[in-house]
């Protein structure tokens, strides 16, 4: 299957700095990279669709100017949480797919405390 | 709105026996379900796809229903072992992926 690496796998942060998380497709090239947010025990919810060489698409409710994506290559999206507060806080986890989305392939996600 | 209900939150089971997993759907009709596993601080792994016109598929010890009639799919997990310990969740796609909450499941030596 398709290889996806994400970078940090965990930041610890004061609030008000911002975080940048990279997403990386190692043996594929990515046109479209997912990003969610995981709260424990909870699902993965989608927070946006990245695209590359165009705008990231945001799911209602999330902040485009709060949360960043970045997609300039076919194998690297990054995603930066601007003044990242304690509510932040949270599991990061970027997903891409082969074909038209049929199957995804996670990366192994990014821990971000803010404290 | 379209839903996706995975009503267990966790399941205990002993080792060696079957683990059934359920996940509902409400709303609208999926063309495919997925399986994921997911390891704790991490990401999720897919399993396996079943289309609507499948009634089954299998790997290993897994296998997948899907019933179009009672909105439902069902994942087994034969021969459990302590390694299948993880959260499994299901997801589809709409306009957009939606994921259950998962099951977290124990399988107990």
């Amino acid at each position: 299957g398709a290889v996806v690496s994400q970078h940090p796998s965990w930041v610890i942060c004061k609030s008000g700095t911002s975080v940048k998380i990279e997403c990386r497709s190692l043996d594929f090239q990515a046109t479209t990279m997912f990003w969610y947010r995981q709260f424990p025990k909870q699902s993965l919810m989608l927070m946006a669709t990245s695209n590359e060489g165009s705008k990231a698409t945001y799911e209602q409710g999330v902040e485009k100017d709060k949360f960043l994506i970045n997609h300039a290559s076919l194998t690297l999206s990054t995603l930066t949480v601007t003044s990242a507060h304690p509510e932040d806080s949270s599991f990061y986890i970027c997903g891409s797919g082969l074909s038209r989305g049929e199957t995804q392939y996670f990366g192994p996600g990014t821990r971000l405390l803010v404290l | 709105s379209q839903k996706i209900e995975q009503n267990s939150e966790a399941l205990n089971i002993q080792e060696g026996k079957t683990a059934t997993l359920t996940c509902n759907y409400t709303n609208y009709s999926p063309a495919y379900l997925q399986w994921y596993r997911q390891d704790p601080g991490r990401g999720p792994v897919f399993l396996l796809l079943i289309r609507e016109n499948e009634k089954e598929k299998r790997k290993e010890r897994l296998k997948v229903t899907f019933d179009t009639t009672l909105k439902q799919s069902l994942f087994h997990i034969t021969a459990s072992q302590p390694a299948d310990s993880a959260t499994y969740l299901c997801a589809t796609r709409d306009d957009k992926i939606i994921f259950g909450k998962g099951t977290r499941l124990h399988i107990l030596p």
